[in-house]
């Protein structure tokens, strides 16, 4: 019972266009949601994060979108460059719990 | 900065043999993680301590995995006997706080296991 689920195993785009990562979740308790990045050969990194009282959180291109009632959240990467492309991971924290549960990851490819 | 460590980066075993993986977290932080990464399921908690006590280990898959933390600063995973179906990158992670709500956690490069 996958919890967190990114259905898009892989995302195409291109240079300075707009990339668009979704990510679904089925259990209402989670009240903390991030995105890390990995890189081949690297372990993933912490990209950006937001709290379930908040839809929307923004920091340099990426910006993510929380919407409960749709248990749905998204990250927007604008303008995409080059460097974007590696294997995006969605995660969410149960509330009052420790743990990151993680969904399957999208990989995004950006093309020149 | 030294982040997480973990060791070895790649091991080839055959099956039955025993696998040991090492991770040393950052130091300082007090939880530490061990995740597995497979492309059917993604990243999954295999188990995680406080303060050196497991606390939960309900993603280890079987009996045949353990996992230890004599002290704050090394944990080890061991798959014994191992299978072909364990082949996968083992990552190690750590946080300050427990990793729950706002607390980054950090991950280790990884160790790739295949098992033949």
């Amino acid at each position: 019972d996958q919890q967190v689920k990114q259905n898009s195993p892989s995302l195409s785009v291109q240079e300075g266009r707009i990339s668009i990562l979704n990510c679904d979740y089925t259990n209402s308790m989670f009240d903390y949601f991030l995105w890390y990045k990995k890189y081949p050969a690297e372990g993933p990194t912490f990209l950006i994060s937001i709290s379930s009282i908040k839809d929307k959180n923004e920091d340099g291109r990426f910006t993510v979108f929380l919407n409960k009632s749709a248990k749905h959240l998204s990250l927007h990467i604008v303008p995409s460059q080059p460097g974007d492309s590696a294997v995006y991971f969605c995660a969410a924290v149960l509330q009052g719990a420790q743990k990151l549960v993680f969904g399957q990851g999208t990989r995004l490819t950006i093309n020149p | 900065d030294a982040g997480v460590i973990q060791s070895p980066r790649h091991e080839v075993t055959e099956m039955g043999q025993e696998v040991t993986l090492r991770c040393k977290p950052i130091s300082g932080h007090n939880s530490l993680f061990w995740y597995r990464q497979t492309m059917m399921r993604g990243l999954e908690l295999l188990i995680y301590f406080n303060n050196n006590v497991p606390i939960d280990d309900s993603g280890m898959p079987e009996d045949r995995f353990s996992a230890k933390m004599p002290n704050a600063s090394f944990s080890t995973l061991k798959i014994q006997p191992s299978e072909p179906r364990d082949s996968a990158v083992y990552f190690c992670a750590s946080s300050l706080r427990g990793g729950g709500s706002g607390n980054t956690i950090y991950f280790g490069e990884g160790s790739w296991l295949t098992v033949v």
